[in-house]
Protein backbone atom coordinates (compact mmCIF):
# COMPACT_ATOMS: atom_id res chain seq x y z
CA UNK A 1 0.00 0.00 0.00
CA UNK A 2 1.28 3.40 -1.14
CA UNK A 3 1.51 5.80 2.03
CA UNK A 4 0.33 9.56 1.95
CA UNK A 5 2.81 11.20 -0.61
CA UNK A 6 3.74 15.20 -0.85
CA UNK A 7 5.15 16.94 -3.50
CA UNK A 8 7.37 18.53 -4.15
CA UNK A 9 9.58 18.05 -0.61
CA UNK A 10 11.14 20.89 -0.67
CA UNK A 11 10.11 24.60 -1.86
CA UNK A 12 12.56 27.73 -1.96
CA UNK A 13 10.34 30.61 -3.15
CA UNK A 14 10.94 34.44 -2.64
CA UNK A 15 8.66 36.57 -0.70
CA UNK A 16 5.40 37.38 -2.56
CA UNK A 17 5.23 34.48 -4.95
CA UNK A 18 3.36 31.80 -5.33
CA UNK A 19 3.62 28.54 -4.10
CA UNK A 20 1.18 25.43 -4.42
CA UNK A 21 1.71 21.95 -2.67
CA UNK A 22 0.35 18.86 -3.50
CA UNK A 23 -0.85 15.70 -1.43
CA UNK A 24 -2.18 12.54 -2.22
CA UNK A 25 -4.04 10.26 0.11
CA UNK A 26 -3.81 6.80 0.77
CA UNK A 27 -6.50 5.30 -1.65
CA UNK A 28 -9.45 5.47 -0.26
CA UNK A 29 -9.03 7.60 2.71
CA UNK A 30 -11.74 9.62 2.74
CA UNK A 31 -10.39 12.40 5.27
CA UNK A 32 -7.61 14.53 4.42
CA UNK A 33 -5.26 17.24 6.83
CA UNK A 34 -3.36 19.71 6.63
CA UNK A 35 -0.79 20.27 9.20
CA UNK A 36 2.10 22.94 9.16
CA UNK A 37 4.94 22.91 11.48
CA UNK A 38 6.68 26.64 11.69
CA UNK A 39 10.97 26.29 13.47
CA UNK A 40 10.38 25.57 16.80
CA UNK A 41 6.94 25.32 16.87
CA UNK A 42 4.96 22.54 17.56
CA UNK A 43 3.08 21.11 14.61
CA UNK A 44 -0.37 23.06 14.03
CA UNK A 45 -3.42 21.79 12.33
CA UNK A 46 -4.68 23.81 9.21
CA UNK A 47 -7.63 22.15 7.73
CA UNK A 48 -9.34 18.76 7.36
CA UNK A 49 -11.39 17.58 4.58
CA UNK A 50 -14.08 14.60 4.27
CA UNK A 51 -14.10 13.81 0.59
CA UNK A 52 -14.48 16.95 -1.68
CA UNK A 53 -16.07 19.10 1.60
CA UNK A 54 -14.38 20.78 3.69
CA UNK A 55 -15.20 19.96 7.63
CA UNK A 56 -12.69 22.49 9.67
CA UNK A 57 -10.71 24.70 8.48
CA UNK A 58 -10.21 26.71 11.78
CA UNK A 59 -7.12 26.62 11.09
CA UNK A 60 -6.02 28.70 8.37
CA UNK A 61 -4.02 31.49 9.14
CA UNK A 62 -5.34 34.22 6.88
CA UNK A 63 -6.65 34.30 3.26
CA UNK A 64 -3.54 33.91 1.42
CA UNK A 65 -4.21 29.91 1.98
CA UNK A 66 -6.63 27.96 -0.40
CA UNK A 67 -7.23 24.65 0.09
CA UNK A 68 -8.81 22.11 -2.22
CA UNK A 69 -9.94 18.40 -2.59
CA UNK A 70 -11.50 18.78 -5.96
CA UNK A 71 -13.04 15.10 -6.51
CA UNK A 72 -12.15 13.71 -3.19
CA UNK A 73 -9.01 12.72 -3.95
CA UNK A 74 -5.72 14.45 -4.00
CA UNK A 75 -5.38 18.20 -2.54
CA UNK A 76 -3.86 20.87 -3.06
CA UNK A 77 -2.71 23.91 -0.93
CA UNK A 78 -1.70 26.92 -2.51
CA UNK A 79 -0.33 30.15 -0.77
CA UNK A 80 -0.45 33.20 -2.79
CA UNK A 81 1.38 35.60 -2.19
CA UNK A 82 4.20 34.16 0.50
CA UNK A 83 5.66 35.99 3.20
CA UNK A 84 8.64 35.07 5.06
CA UNK A 85 6.93 33.63 8.15
CA UNK A 86 5.06 30.93 6.13
CA UNK A 87 7.99 29.06 6.10
CA UNK A 88 7.83 26.02 7.52
CA UNK A 89 7.24 22.44 7.23
CA UNK A 90 3.34 21.55 5.97
CA UNK A 91 2.62 17.83 6.05
CA UNK A 92 -0.71 16.22 4.60
CA UNK A 93 -2.09 13.47 7.15
CA UNK A 94 -4.99 10.94 5.84
CA UNK A 95 -7.07 8.51 7.44
CA UNK A 96 -10.68 6.50 6.71
CA UNK A 97 -13.70 7.47 7.66
CA UNK A 98 -14.12 6.65 11.67
CA UNK A 99 -12.91 7.12 15.03
CA UNK A 100 -9.90 6.74 17.29
CA UNK A 101 -7.16 4.06 16.70
CA UNK A 102 -9.29 2.28 14.06
CA UNK A 103 -8.44 5.37 11.86
CA UNK A 104 -4.94 6.40 12.80
CA UNK A 105 -3.68 9.40 10.65
CA UNK A 106 -1.22 8.53 8.05
CA UNK A 107 1.76 11.22 7.41
CA UNK A 108 3.45 12.14 4.60
CA UNK A 109 7.17 13.39 4.80
CA UNK A 110 6.12 16.98 4.61
CA UNK A 111 6.92 19.54 1.82
CA UNK A 112 9.39 21.56 3.34
CA UNK A 113 8.97 25.66 2.41
CA UNK A 114 11.34 28.44 2.80
CA UNK A 115 10.13 32.15 1.75
CA UNK A 116 13.07 33.89 1.47
CA UNK B 1 -0.01 27.85 28.87
CA UNK B 2 0.99 25.67 25.90
CA UNK B 3 -2.32 23.36 25.25
CA UNK B 4 0.28 20.04 25.08
CA UNK B 5 3.91 20.69 26.54
CA UNK B 6 6.79 18.85 26.77
CA UNK B 7 9.79 18.41 27.65
CA UNK B 8 12.15 18.92 24.47
CA UNK B 9 14.95 17.48 25.64
CA UNK B 10 17.36 15.98 24.37
CA UNK B 11 16.83 13.05 26.61
CA UNK B 12 19.77 10.44 26.66
CA UNK B 13 19.03 6.44 27.49
CA UNK B 14 21.62 4.10 27.64
CA UNK B 15 20.57 0.66 25.65
CA UNK B 16 18.75 -1.57 27.15
CA UNK B 17 17.42 1.21 29.74
CA UNK B 18 13.46 2.28 29.95
CA UNK B 19 12.98 5.39 28.46
CA UNK B 20 10.45 7.72 30.36
CA UNK B 21 8.44 10.44 27.92
CA UNK B 22 5.68 12.59 29.49
CA UNK B 23 3.36 14.92 28.17
CA UNK B 24 0.90 17.50 29.87
CA UNK B 25 -1.81 18.70 28.42
CA UNK B 26 -4.68 21.99 29.19
CA UNK B 27 -7.98 20.52 28.14
CA UNK B 28 -9.30 18.63 30.50
CA UNK B 29 -12.30 17.30 28.63
CA UNK B 30 -9.93 16.00 25.90
CA UNK B 31 -10.30 12.71 25.73
CA UNK B 32 -7.95 10.93 22.73
CA UNK B 33 -4.15 11.01 23.47
CA UNK B 34 -1.62 9.84 20.89
CA UNK B 35 2.64 9.09 20.83
CA UNK B 36 3.76 9.77 17.53
CA UNK B 37 7.87 9.29 16.56
CA UNK B 38 9.29 11.02 13.89
CA UNK B 39 12.37 10.13 12.50
CA UNK B 40 14.74 13.02 11.05
CA UNK B 41 13.32 14.55 8.04
CA UNK B 42 10.14 11.90 7.66
CA UNK B 43 7.12 12.03 8.75
CA UNK B 44 5.44 11.60 12.19
CA UNK B 45 4.51 8.13 12.81
CA UNK B 46 1.33 6.63 15.09
CA UNK B 47 2.95 4.18 17.54
CA UNK B 48 -0.06 4.53 20.40
CA UNK B 49 -3.29 5.86 20.80
CA UNK B 50 -4.88 5.88 24.54
CA UNK B 51 -8.19 6.86 25.36
CA UNK B 52 -9.18 5.67 28.74
CA UNK B 53 -6.89 6.05 32.47
CA UNK B 54 -4.25 3.66 33.20
CA UNK B 55 -1.62 2.03 30.93
CA UNK B 56 -2.19 0.41 27.70
CA UNK B 57 1.10 -1.91 26.80
CA UNK B 58 1.87 -3.08 23.08
CA UNK B 59 4.95 -4.59 22.78
CA UNK B 60 8.14 -2.82 24.22
CA UNK B 61 6.06 0.23 24.68
CA UNK B 62 3.32 1.59 27.24
CA UNK B 63 1.68 4.45 27.50
CA UNK B 64 0.10 6.02 30.73
CA UNK B 65 -3.16 8.12 31.09
CA UNK B 66 -4.32 10.27 34.45
CA UNK B 67 -6.81 12.69 33.38
CA UNK B 68 -7.47 13.56 36.91
CA UNK B 69 -3.93 14.87 36.30
CA UNK B 70 -3.81 15.60 32.76
CA UNK B 71 -0.75 13.47 32.09
CA UNK B 72 -0.34 11.13 29.60
CA UNK B 73 3.44 9.71 29.44
CA UNK B 74 4.93 6.51 27.03
CA UNK B 75 7.82 3.88 28.48
CA UNK B 76 10.03 2.24 26.04
CA UNK B 77 11.27 -0.46 27.73
CA UNK B 78 14.47 -2.08 26.43
CA UNK B 79 15.61 0.74 24.59
CA UNK B 80 17.27 0.40 20.95
CA UNK B 81 19.33 2.44 19.25
CA UNK B 82 16.44 2.38 16.63
CA UNK B 83 14.35 4.49 18.69
CA UNK B 84 16.27 7.64 18.81
CA UNK B 85 13.92 9.85 17.56
CA UNK B 86 11.80 12.59 18.39
CA UNK B 87 8.79 11.90 20.11
CA UNK B 88 5.40 13.90 19.59
CA UNK B 89 2.47 13.60 22.29
CA UNK B 90 -1.37 15.12 20.26
CA UNK B 91 -4.46 15.48 21.95
CA UNK B 92 -7.77 15.82 20.37
CA UNK B 93 -9.14 18.61 22.27
CA UNK B 94 -13.14 18.60 23.46
CA UNK B 95 -14.90 15.80 24.18
CA UNK B 96 -14.96 13.56 20.90
CA UNK B 97 -13.06 10.28 20.60
CA UNK B 98 -10.99 10.13 17.52
CA UNK B 99 -7.76 12.06 15.84
CA UNK B 100 -9.87 14.59 13.72
CA UNK B 101 -7.84 17.61 14.66
CA UNK B 102 -4.66 16.94 16.88
CA UNK B 103 -3.14 19.45 19.14
CA UNK B 104 0.50 18.47 19.35
CA UNK B 105 3.19 19.11 21.40
CA UNK B 106 6.83 20.93 20.39
CA UNK B 107 8.33 16.80 21.01
CA UNK B 108 10.90 15.15 22.87
CA UNK B 109 14.23 14.13 21.18
CA UNK B 110 15.44 11.25 22.33
CA UNK B 111 18.72 9.38 21.97
CA UNK B 112 19.95 5.82 22.93
CA UNK B 113 23.07 5.39 23.84
CA UNK B 114 24.48 2.40 22.64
Amino acid sequence: EAGVTQFPSHSVIEKGQTVTLRCDPISGHDNLYWYRRVMGKEIKFLLHFVKESKQDESGMPNNRFLAERTGGTYSTLKVQPAELEDSGVYFCASSQLGSGSNSPLHFGNGTRLTVT
Amino acid sequence: QKEVEQNSGPLSVPEGAIASLNCTYSDRVSQSFFWYRQYSGKSPELIMSIYSNGDKEDGRFTAQLNKASQYVSLLIRDSQPSDSATYLCAVNPGKDFGNEKLTFGTGTRLTIIP
